[in-house]
């Protein structure tokens, strides 16, 4: 159980266009999905968190009109980077909890962005 | 400020053991997770440690000293396929997930 799918698994982009990256709990009903960013050889970077129904809540440094969060309802979370630049390239990864604050989170398979 | 002290990297040779060290300093603690990541791909859940002491779970096993604020990740067995980074996070008092820099374990034959 406890399934996140994510789509695309990659993508290739034009300067100054925008995509968008979704993010589903298959098997259970998330009312916050948390959105990483990863570089080459680092660590995980929460971008913002993701709530059902509500505006998402960003990290301080992420711009909230570039990054675009929208979570219509309990199983989906859509991230769509607005004008890409080839500095967003990067791999972003969402995650679930499926339970308490204590759950494990749980992540899709993440999307490798690459901006030329 | 908070703060998850873990290794770069490390080497060990297939069959062997390994001990991955994971040092913390953060507001309040809700727990510990390991998480296990091979290159290109997402994390996947390890283990969780709320108590002290050790908990084992297969050929993993992970140990917690709340008042050390240490944890470590010892893998037994090892295989090739256990090489990966190894990525230590705690949840503090605002149950918010402090991510360390994460272990690159390489295995060799």
């Amino acid at each position: 159980g406890a399934v996140v799918s994510q789509h695309p698994s990659w993508v290739i982009c034009k300067s100054g266009t925008s995509v968008k990256i979704e993010c589903r709990s298959l098997d259970f009903q998330a009312t916050t999905m948390f959105w990483y960013r990863q570089f080459p050889k680092q660590s995980l970077m929460l971008m913002a968190t993701s709530n059902e129904g509500s505006k998402a809540t960003y990290e301080q440094g992420v711009e909230k009109d570039k990054f675009l969060i929208n979570h219509a309802s309990l199983t989906l979370s859509t991230l769509t980077v607005t004008s890409a630049h080839p500095e967003d390239s990067s791999f972003y990864i969402c995650s679930a909890r499926d339970g308490t604050d204590t759950s494990p989170l749980h992540f899709g398979n993440g999307t490798r962005l690459t901006v030329t | 400020g908070q703060n998850i002290d873990q290794p770069t990297e490390m080497t060990a040779t297939e069959g062997a053991i390994v001990q991955i060290n994971c040092t913390y300093q953060t507001s309040g603690f809700n727990g510990l997770f390991w998480y296990q990541q091979h290159a290109g791909e997402a994390p996947t859940f390890l283990s969780y440690n709320v108590l002290d002491g050790l908990e084992e779970k297969g050929r993993f096993s992970s140990f917690l000293s709340r008042s050390k604020g240490y944890s470590y990740l010892l893998l037994k067995e090892l295989q090739m396929k256990d090489s990966a980074s190894y990525l230590c996070a705690v949840l503090d008092s605002n149950y918010q997930l402090i991510w360390g820099a994460g272990t690159k374990l390489i295995i060799k034959p």
